[in-house]
C-alpha cells in the first residue's frame, strides 16, 4: 500500500521562530519528493522539490532521507504569511509516474 | 494568459442536473489530470491524461466523464451526481508523467444539492 503521512498540526508558531516538519512514505522505490503549499480555499502551489542532496530556497530547506524514507522541511524565521497548508508529495514513479499526497501539515504562525 | 485556468470557480447544481467544467493550460504540458480534494482528506486523484490518451481512471463513478480534445484543454462532465461529491475539483498540469511537478488551477468549488 501506498502511503504518505505527514502530523496535520496545527503548528502555532510565533513570528519568527523556525518550525520543522516532517513527512514519512512506504514505497522505498519512489522517484521524486516535493512541497506544496496550500492556503485556505486556494489551489495547491509548488514550493519546491526535493533533491537527495537537500536543498535551500531563502528560508526554507528541504531534505531527504531515504533509509529512513522521510523527507523533511524546515521554515526559518517564520512570517505571517507563512500561515498555509503544507502538503508532501511522493511521486513513486514507474513507467506512468504515480503521485501521491499527504493530507497535509497546518501552519499557523502568530504575531 | 499563463498557467492553468478553470472555469467556473463556484458551481452549484441540483442531482439532475448536466455540468461542465473545464481546464485550460497554457504551460506547453504534456500530461493533464483531475483531483478532488474532499474536507479532511488528501487529494484524490480522479483522470490522467497523457498526450491526449486516457492513462488512468481512479475508479471513479461513471457519473463523472473526462474529455481532452487536445494537450491544453481537459474537461469534467458532470451527471446525476450525489450530495457526497460536494468538493473542491482541481485540474492540473505536468511536464510528463515522470518526475515533473504539477501546476494547478485555481479549482471549481462544487456544492450537489
Amino acid at each position: 500500500r501506498k502511503e504518505v503521512e505527514q502530523d496535520p498540526g496545527p503548528f502555532n508558531v510565533p513570528e519568527g521562530a523556525t518550525v520543522a516538519f516532517n513527512c514519512t512514505y512506504s514505497n522505498s522505490a519512489s522517484q521524486s519528493f516535493f512541497w506544496y503549499r496550500q492556503d485556505c480555499r486556494k489551489e495547491p502551489k509548488l514550493l519546491m522539490s526535493v533533491y537527495s542532496s537537500g536543498n535551500e530556497d531563502g528560508r526554507f530547506t528541504a531534505q531527504l532521507n531515504r533509509a529512513s524514507q522521510y523527507i523533511s522541511l524546515l521554515i526559518r524565521d517564520s512570517k505571517l504569511s507563512d500561515s498555509a497548508t503544507y502538503l508532501c508529495v511522493v511521486n513513486y514513479g514507474g513507467s506512468q509516474g504515480n503521485l501521491i499526497f499527504g493530507k497535509g501539515t497546518k501552519l499557523s504562525v502568530k504575531p | 494568459e499563463t498557467g492553468v485556468t478553470q472555469t467556473p470557480r463556484h458551481l452549484v447544481m441540483g442531482m439532475t442536473n448536466k455540468k461542465s467544467l473545464k481546464c485550460e493550460q497554457h504551460l506547453g504540458h504534456n500530461a493533464m489530470y483531475w483531483y478532488k480534494q474532499s474536507a479532511k482528506k488528501p487529494l484524490e486523484l480522479m483522470f490522467v491524461y497523457n498526450f491526449k490518451e486516457q492513462t488512468e481512471n481512479n475508479s471513479v463513478p461513471s457519473r463523472f466523464s473526462p474529455e481532452c480534445p487536445n494537450s491544453s484543454h481537459l474537461f469534467l462532465h458532470l451527471h446525476t451526481l450525489q450530495p457526497e461529491d460536494s468538493a473542491l475539483y482541481l485540474c492540473a498540469s505536468s511536464q510528463d508523467r515522470l518526475n515533473s511537478p504539477l501546476h494547478f488551477g485555481n479549482g471549481t468549488r462544487l456544492t450537489v444539492t
